[in-house]
């Protein structure tokens, strides 16, 4: 049961124009979101990051929006550059107790977009 | 700030032994996740170490275990090897994992079983 989806495996947009990557989620325990942008053979790069009693972060180029009723969230990224392209993945936490404490430290990842901008 | 650290990039093992991956976090981090990136089944979730204590862990098999040192370093052991365990596998560190921290990852270790 994946509980993070990103249903579009690609995105292809020209540079300078806007991306939206999109993402759904399906337990509503969730409370805090975050993008990563990863290239191959490394590690994930936290681009930015919500929690559930916001609708909107910015950051720069990147903006966030959370819909919880619809239980979606997207990352706007303006004006998209050719440095850009990567592979960027949603995921998604929430609250954990356990005998060692409360804890975020799990994240569910959706499957990923590849996005390419075109010069 | 150095970032987060893991060693060895690289390893190559034959199936049924045994491996030992090294993860050191950020500095002043406490929190220790440790994911496994395979093409068909994505990033997941293997465990989280805060303190030395394992506070949450994946549904992975007991062949997969971890620890934490008092430095907050952080160790994954996979045990008697099989050929579906060859993977990316990546630790991040956060700052406590008890709010809303953001996670920073490592470059990885890429492991292929032979």
């Amino acid at each position: 049961d994946q509980q993070v989806k990103q249903n579009s495996p690609s995105l292809s947009v020209q540079e300078g124009r806007i991306s939206i990557l999109n993402c759904d989620y399906t337990n509503s325990m969730f409370d805090y979101f975050l993008w990563y942008k990863k290239y191959p053979a490394e590690g994930p790069t936290f681009l930015i990051s919500i929690s559930s009693i916001k609708d909107k972060n910015e950051d720069g180029r990147f903006t966030v929006f959370l819909n919880k009723s619809a239980k979606h969230l997207s990352l706007h990224i303006v004006p998209s550059q050719p440095g850009d392209s990567a592979v960027y993945f949603c995921a998604a936490s929430a609250s954990y107790g356990s005998a060692g404490g409360t804890s975020y430290g799990k994240l569910t990842f959706g499957q990923g977009t590849i996005l390419t901008v075109h010069p | 700030k150095a970032g987060v650290t893991q060693t060895p990039r690289y390893l190559i093992k034959t199936r049924g032994q045994q491996v030992t991956l090294s993860c050191s976090p950020i500095s002043g981090h406490r929190s220790v996740s440790w994911y496994q990136q395979t093409p068909g089944q994505g990033l997941q979730f293997l465990f989280e170490y805060f303190s030395e204590t394992q506070r949450n862990k994946g549904n992975f098999p007991g062949r997969f275990s971890g620890r934490q040192f008092s430095n907050s370093r952080s160790e994954m052991n996979v045990s008697t090897l099989e050929l579906g365990d060859s993977a990316l596998y990546l630790c991040a560190s956060s700052f406590s994992g008890v709010s809303y921290n953001e996670q920073f990852f490592g470059p990885g270790t890429r492991l292929t079983v032979l």
